[in-house]
C-alpha cells in the first residue's frame, strides 16, 4: 500500500521559513517515472501547485513562488523536504504531498495524495 | 497561456449525466488529469491521460478533451459523486503544472 504523510509545523510566522516533511511508503523515491509533488490549498481555495522532484533529480517549481521554495530528496529515510521562505499570512493553507507519475512529453498525474497539513502563518 | 478555467459550479440531476469543463491553451498540447475532493479530505485522482481511470474510479466517470478543453463526464451521477473537481495539467511551456479553479458539483 502506498502512503504519504506529512509533517511540520502547524504555527509559523511571518517572515519565518517552513519546512515539510512528506514521508513516503510502499515505493522508492528511486523508482522511474515517478517523484513527489507538493500542492497546497488556502481555506476554501483552489488547489495550487508548488513543486516537484522526480527519481532523475529533475525537479520544476511554481513560477510565482520558484525564489522562494527548495525541494530535496532522501532516497534512504523515504523523504522529500520543502522550504519556503519569508513566509506571510496569505500562505496559510493546507499543504498536500502527492505522488507524481511522469507520463511522457505529454502528461502526469498525482496518485495518491497524503492527507494534508494546516499551516497558518500568524504572528 | 498559464491558465486551466472551470465553472465554478454545476448541477446535475440524480442519475443523470453530467459533463464538467476545463479550458486552457496547454490543453491543445498536454492531457488533462481529474481530482474530486469532498470537504474535509484530500483530493483523489479520478482520470488521467487520454481517458484512463485509476483502479476503484467507478465506470461512470470518463474524460474527453477536444481542442483547447478537457471534460470530465459522470454518467449517471450518483448522490456520493457530489464534490469539487479539479482539472490540472501542464502550462503552455510545458515546464510547470497548473490547477483550474475547481467546479462545485451538486447532485440534486
Amino acid at each position: 500500500q502506498v502512503t504519504l504523510k506529512e509533517s511540520g509545523p502547524v504555527l509559523v510566522k511571518p517572515t519565518e521559513t517552513l519546512t515539510l516533511t512528506c514521508t513516503v511508503s510502499g515505493f522508492s523515491l528511486s523508482n522511474t517515472e515517478m517523484g513527489v509533488s507538493w500542492i497546497r490549498q488556502p481555506p476554501g481555495k483552489a488547489l495550487e501547485w508548488l513543486a516537484h522532484i522526480f527519481w532523475n533529480d529533475d525537479i520544476s517549481y511554481s513560477a510565482s513562488l520558484r525564489s522562494r521554495l527548495t525541494i530535496s530528496k532522501d532516497t534512504s529515510k523515504s523523504q522529500v523536504v520543502l522550504t519556503m521562505t519569508n513566509m506571510d499570512p496569505v500562505d496559510t493553507a493546507t499543504y498536500y504531498c502527492a505522488r507524481i507519475w511522469y507520463g511522457g512529453n505529454r502528461y502526469n498525474w498525482f496518485d495518491p495524495w497524503g492527507q494534508g497539513t494546516l499551516v497558518t502563518v500568524s504572528s | 497561456s498559464s491558465e486551466l478555467t472551470q465553472d465554478p459550479a454545476v448541477s446535475v440531476a440524480l442519475r443523470q449525466t453530467v459533463r464538467i469543463t476545463c479550458q486552457g491553451d496547454s490543453l491543445r498540447s498536454y492531457y488533462a488529469s481529474w481530482y474530486q475532493q469532498k470537504p474535509g479530505q484530500a483530493p483523489v485522482l479520478v482520470i488521467y491521460g487520454k481517458n484512463n481511470r485509476p483502479s476503484g474510479i467507478p465506470d461512470r466517470f470518463s474524460g474527453s478533451t477536444s481542442g483547447n478543453t478537457a471534460y470530465l463526464t459522470i454518467a449517471g451521477a450518483q448522490a456520493e459523486d457530489e464534490a469539487d473537481y479539479y482539472c490540472n495539467s501542464r502550462d503552455s511551456s510545458g515546464n510547470h503544472l497548473i490547477f483550474g479553479g475547481g467546479t462545485k458539483l451538486t447532485v440534486l
